[in-house]
């Protein structure tokens, strides 16, 4: 079993519609979670971080951890075609400056 | 602010080369840098830890022979892939970590290497 799984999509979904994107992970020591959207042939860009189990929202986007559960997710409400892009889930198990084990990515594409 | 960047952005060399590519952080000091590797549909995996003044700690399976990292100031880290193979051929993206509240790691544009 992965440490990090990852649906990789595509998903694709209407203009406007709220998207949700998911991971499960196996360590119960991951302590801090993070979502990245990375373009084609880009580096990934921080889009939330949450520590332990909880919501936490910006703008557009919301983020849920169920560290019960293993399962953490990202919700985008109001979709639009500048969204799509592969989301990466990330996470560590400190809180410093260590490496970041990575889900595998979805895909999503929001047809105008 | 927290701005990454990457040198260069695609390389293609003989098999046999060595390859050096640069990570600089443009608007931050990063005591900690990260390598990472991605492969076509895959996660980027870990690489590489990589402390400014000090030794580079790897990833297992990782060979620190082959992949040589210099972490000689508080913006630049550098990954030379010696004696590349095609194998070799990925896409290697570099992350700063940098504290704020929590230390958050922001990543370069990656470099696109191929070996033929």
């Amino acid at each position: 079993q992965k440490e990090v799984e990852q649906d990789p999509g595509p998903l694709s979904v209407p203009e406007g519609a709220i998207v949700s994107l998911n991971c499960t992970y196996s360590n119960s020591a991951f302590q801090y979670f993070m979502w990245y959207r990375q373009y084609s042939r880009k580096g990934p860009e921080l889009l939330m971080y949450t520590y332990s189990s909880g919501n936490k929202e910006d703008g557009r986007f919301t983020a849920q951890v169920d560290k019960s559960s293993k399962y953490i997710s990202l919700f985008i409400r109001d979709s639009q075609p500048s969204d799509s892009a592969t989301y990466l889930c990330a996470m560590r198990t400190g809180g410093g400056a260590d490496g970041l084990t990575f889900g595998k990515g979805t895909h999503l594409i929001i047809q105008p | 602010g927290a701005v990454v960047s990457q040198h260069p952005s695609r390389v293609i060399c003989k098999s046999g080369t060595s390859v050096k590519i640069e990570c600089r952080s443009l608007d931050f000091q990063a005591t900690t840098m990260f390598w990472y590797r991605q492969f076509p549909k895959k996660s980027l995996m870990l690489m590489a830890t990589s402390n400014e003044g000090s030794k580079a700690t790897y990833e297992q399976g990782v060979e620190k022979d082959k992949f040589l990292i210099n972490h000689a100031s508080l913006t630049l880290s550098t990954l030379t892939v010696t004696s590349a193979h095609p194998e070799d051929s990925s896409f290697y993206i570099c992350s700063a970590a940098t504290w704020k509240g929590v230390y958050e790691q922001y990543f370069g544009p990656g470099t696109r290497l191929t070996v033929t």
